[in-house]
C-alpha cells in the first residue's frame, strides 16, 4: 500500500472551509484514498473515498489530482465539532487493513 | 452510525489473566477487524476475519486469539494479559464492493493491565 505524507497540524477559523492536503506520490493505479476523522478518544469515522474523480457527499469534498499523486479533503464551512485528526490513507481494492498513519489534527477555532 | 457495539467498554485486570472482549455487530457486515491504538501508534490491525471461522492475522498478532462462531459477533481473545497490551481496542465492519472498503468502527475498549 502506498504511503501517505500530512500535515501534523492544521488551524482553521469556524465558519471557514478547512482544506486538508495528502501527498501519496507513490500511489497505483488500483489504489483508492480515503479519509477517516478520529474525534477525541472515539471510534474513527469513514468520511469519503475516490479513485480518480472528485467526489462530495453530505460531509465533505474530496479532490484528487488529475496524476492522483496528491488530494485535498475539503470540509466547507468548519465548526467547533469538526476539530479532530483527519486520516488519508490510499489502499488497493482488496479487503483487510487499513494503515493509519499520523494524521493532521486539525483545530477549529471561533 | 452503523450498529456495532463493544463490551465491555472499561476493563482493569492483572498481570496473566485471561480476557476476552467482544464486538457485536447488527449490520450483518462480512468483515470484522480488531485494532489497537497506543500513543505514537495510531491504529494497528491485530486481527480480522472475513466471514464466520475464518479469521486472519494481523501486524501485531501476537498474544492475541479471536473467534467468530456468528457473523454478528467477533471476540478477541488475551490468553494471559500483560502490561504491554494495555490500549483502546477498537472493533470494525466492512463489507467489501466494487473494490472499495470502507470500514466503521465502534466505540473502543479501554483495558488496563496492571
Amino acid at each position: 500500500d502506498a504511503k501517505t505524507t500530512q500535515p501534523p497540524s492544521m488551524d482553521c477559523a469556524e465558519g471557514r472551509a478547512a482544506n486538508l492536503p495528502c501527498n501519496h506520490s507513490t500511489i497505483s493505479g488500483n489504489e483508492y484514498v480515503y479519509w477517516y476523522r478520529q474525534i477525541h478518544s472515539q471510534g474513527p469515522q469513514y468520511i469519503i473515498h475516490g479513485l480518480k474523480n472528485n467526489e462530495t457527499n453530505e460531509m465533505a469534498s474530496l479532490i484528487i489530482t488529475e496524476d492522483r499523486k496528491s488530494s485535498t479533503l475539503i470540509l466547507p464551512h468548519a465548526t467547533l465539532r469538526d476539530t479532530a485528526v483527519y486520516y488519508c490513507i490510499v489502499q488497493a481494492g482488496g479487503y483487510n487493513k487499513l494503515i493509519f498513519g499520523a494524521g493532521t489534527r486539525l483545530a477549529v477555532h471561533p | 452510525d452503523a450498529g456495532i457495539t463493544q463490551s465491555p467498554r472499561h476493563k482493569v485486570t492483572e498481570t496473566g489473566t485471561p480476557v476476552t472482549l467482544r464486538c457485536h455487530q447488527t449490520e450483518n457486515h462480512r468483515y470484522m477487524y480488531w485494532y489497537r491504538q497506543d500513543p505514537g501508534h495510531g491504529l494497528r490491525l491485530i486481527h480480522y476475519s472475513y466471514g464466520v471461522k475464518d479469521t486472519d492475522k494481523g501486524e501485531v498478532s501476537d498474544g492475541y486469539s479471536v473467534s467468530r462462531s456468528k457473523t454478528e459477533d467477533f471476540l478477541l481473545t488475551l490468553e494471559s494479559a500483560t502490561s504491554s497490551q494495555t490500549s483502546v481496542y477498537f472493533c470494525a465492519i466492512s463489507n467489501p464492493t466494487g473494490g472499495y472498503n470502507e470500514q466503521f468502527f465502534g466505540p473502543g475498549t479501554r483495558l488496563t493491565v496492571l
